[in-house]
């Protein structure tokens, strides 16, 4: 079975773009989260999504955003970048909410200049 | 807010040590996840915990609800055991809106 892949791997940016990340999960898994790594800030929480739902969000500004399609696919949007957004974006996928186990993607590291 | 705290921050043993991370956390963290990241930044799923105990070959994790504590032991340490390893707790049943600690950096020295 494939694993959780995101793309892209690595993108440079500059600010006040806008990035859309994508996260295809494993084959029948229906939760997605996202986390965004920094030196920084360590690991945040960034969404929660299940069904299409966004059931939590983190505490992050109204520039980051996502979404879930039906085939669980999730992608996540951040407008008007900030030099302060350079950071690895995790996704993981988990059969539902609350499944003991999530599978971590490997990862889109996104650097903004 | 929730919070999650974890030590040491740096762990450098001699293979074949027992191994222990500590995790705190706070009131409102409802179950405790350990997660182990390797160099170049895959991440890894060890063990979600919301009571006792749970065991997985070399590597065991322990929760007390009361004293808000969790502990990743390790036995027989092993060179390829060198990783961070992250504890986050979950603050809703059910929920992957995780509050990470900082991490703990392993190394095991031949």
């Amino acid at each position: 079975k494939a694993g959780v892949t995101q793309t892209p791997r690595y993108l440079i940016k500059t600010r006040g773009q806008q990035v859309t990340l994508s996260c295809s999960p494993i084959s029948g898994h229906r939760s997605v989260s996202w986390y965004q790594q920094t030196p920084g800030q360590g690991l945040q929480f960034l969404f929660e999504y299940f069904s299409e739902t966004q059931r939590n969000k983190g505490n992050f500004p109204g520039r980051f955003s996502g979404r879930q399609f039906s085939n669980s696919r999730s992608e996540m949007n951040v407008s008007t970048l900030e030099l302060g957004d350079s950071a690895l974006y995790l996704c993981a996928s988990s059969l539902a909410t609350g499944a003991e186990t999530q599978y971590f993607g490997p990862g889109t590291r996104l650097l903004v200049l | 807010k929730n919070e999650v705290e974890q030590s040491p921050q740096n762990l450098t043993a001699q293979e074949g040590e027992f191994i222990t991370i500590n995790c705190s956390y706070s009131v409102g963290i409802s179950a405790l996840h350990w997660l182990q990241q390797h160099p170049g930044g895959g991440i890894v799923s060890l063990f979600m915990l919301s009571s006792g105990k749970k065991k997985h070959g070399r590597l065991i994790a322990t929760i007390n609800i009361q004293e808000k504590h969790s502990s990743l032991h390790i036995t027989a340490s092993h060179p390829r055991d060198s990783a961070v390893y992250i504890c986050a707790g979950a603050s809703g049943a059910g929920s992957y809106q995780l509050t990470f600690g900082k991490g703990t950096k392993l190394s095991v020295i031949p």
